[in-house]
């Protein structure tokens, strides 16, 4: 059974960099195939798609983030990452990962999320 | 602001029948993408509640149910459970970014 989980700095200064790493466990990347996802939610907001990678690296980004996202899959390590630029008070927020479904568009497996606050 | 509609709330006693509501467009649910529906407690993780429209990933007890016409869908709670307190969130698929919608989650309280 497939598993997530987020890795990164739970602290990002305004105007830096907001690295996170997914891990994941009970298959390989390589040979599962799928879409990864991030998606975050922002305080007192609800849920907000971020962006999709396929395993062979093709992205799919959210218009509005677009931007200033890049996401990457490293399948030596089996985890695919997401990079967020130029981050302010407004990417604080909880980021999950997520795996989407073959077949349809629907998230099955999800991480625990992880906590980023972007504060000097 | 989130694409799907949702209303924030809504509440029922035990055992009763509540149902939540999701808008769409004819660029997401209207143009025949599927809708799925999740439960969030946080700190947690969401959970897979309702995938394809209709289906119940296993595991997820059967009081709960959708159904989709047009640009909406809805998730349908029988026999409401204190422990259904939670968000939910509807989310499908739109053309018009090429990626996945949110809903903008309603919170179920039972009474």
């Amino acid at each position: 059974q497939v598993q997530l989980q987020e890795s990164g700095p739970g602290l990002v200064k305004p105007s830096e960099t907001l690295s996170l790493i997914c891990s994941v466990s009970g298959g390989s990347i390589r040979t599962l195939g799928y879409y990864w996802s991030w998606i975050r939610q922002r305080p007192g907001k609800g849920l907000e798609w971020i962006g999709y990678i396929y395993h062979r690296g093709t992205t799919y980004y959210n218009p509005s983030l677009m931007s200033r996202i890049r996401m990457s899959v490293d399948t030596s390590r089996n985890q695919f990452s997401l990079n967020l630029t130029s981050v302010t008070a407004a990417d604080t927020a909880v980021y999950y990962c997520a795996k989407r479904r073959e077949g349809d568009d629907a998230f099955d497996v999800w991480g625990q999320g992880t906590k980023v606050t972007v504060s000097s | 602001q989130s694409v799907l509609t949702q209303p924030p709330s809504v509440s029922g006693a035990p055992g009763q029948r509540v149902t939540i509501s999701c808008g769409g467009s004819s660029s997401n649910i209207g143009a025949d993408y599927d809708v799925h529906w999740y439960q969030h407690l946080p700190p947690k993780a969401p959970k897979l509640l309702i995938y394809a429209n209709t289906n119940r990933p296993p595991g997820v007890p059967d009081r709960f149910s959708g159904s989709k016409s047009g640009t909406s869908a809805s998730l349908i709670i029988t026999g409401l459970q204190a422990e259904d307190e939670a968000d939910y969130y509807c989310q499908s698929y739109d053309k018009s970014i090429s990626g996945s919608v949110f809903g903008s989650g309603t919170e179920v309280t039972v009474l």
